[in-house]
């Protein structure tokens, strides 16, 4: 069973720039999350999709948003970037909402804002 | 304000003896919380989770303790192996559902400690 998948999986953009960031859960699972990760801040949860609706935020600006496709698939889009969201930003898959023992992450994106 | 603290960022250990990382948490509401262990280019992986009814959960060479009292957590790794070399990450939730309950799931992580197992 293919596990969750990120792309791209590097990414450099500039201040001001927008960048969209793409996640495939595993086959099945209908919840994906996406998590940003700083050196000074760990790991950080951004928002959880279910059945394409977003059920639970986390408290970053209105700059960060997502979207989940019927095929659950979730694109995560990153408006006016600063340069403190550079970061790796990890989605995690389950099969279940809100099930937090159950979540698989990707390898994540690494985003670098110049 | 970080509510899931781990105020070791790193931890070295000689292969054989006993890992032990350290998690400190504020938010009396946790109930349910998580290890994540976590290879550079690779996402994290669940490892191991704790319910706050109990005390102590064993999984093989990995045990965690909850000390709700000082709202305290901590993983040991017994035997550490060369393998086990990788960020842990400690995370709690608040309100964990049955499965299938919604507004819950947000998992706080601390910052991690990274671990070096020298062989």
């Amino acid at each position: 069973k293919a596990g969750v998948t990120q792309t791209p999986r590097y990414l450099i953009k500039t201040r001001g720039q927008q960048v969209t960031l793409s996640c495939s859960p595993i086959s099945g699972h209908r919840s994906v999350s996406w998590y940003q990760q700083t050196p000074g801040q760990g790991l950080q949860f951004l928002f959880e999709y279910f059945s394409e609706t977003q059920r639970n935020k986390g408290n970053f600006p209105g700059r960060f948003s997502g979207r989940q496709f019927s095929n659950s698939r979730s694109e995560m889009n990153v408006s006016t970037l600063e340069l403190g969201d550079s970061a790796l930003y990890l989605c995690a898959s389950s099969p279940l909402l809100a099930s937090t023992d159950t979540q698989y992450f990707g390898p994540g994106t690494r985003l670098t804002v110049l | 304000d970080q509510q899931v603290k781990q105020n070791s960022p790193s931890l070295s250990v000689q292969e054989g003896r006993i890992s032990i990382l350290n998690c400190d948490y504020t938010n009396s509401m946790f109930d349910y919380f998580l290890w994540y262990k976590k290879y550079p280019a690779e996402g994290p992986t669940f490892l191991i989770s704790i319910s706050s009814i109990k005390d102590k959960n064993e999984d093989g060479r990995f045990t965690v303790f909850l000390n709700k009292s000082a709202k305290h957590l901590s993983l040991h790794i017994v035997p550490s192996q060369p393998g086990d070399s990788a960020v842990y990450f400690c995370a709690a939730s608040a309100g964990s559902p049955p499965h299938g309950s919604s507004n819950t799931g947000k998992l706080i992580f601390g910052q991690g400690t990274t671990l070096q197992v020298k062989p």
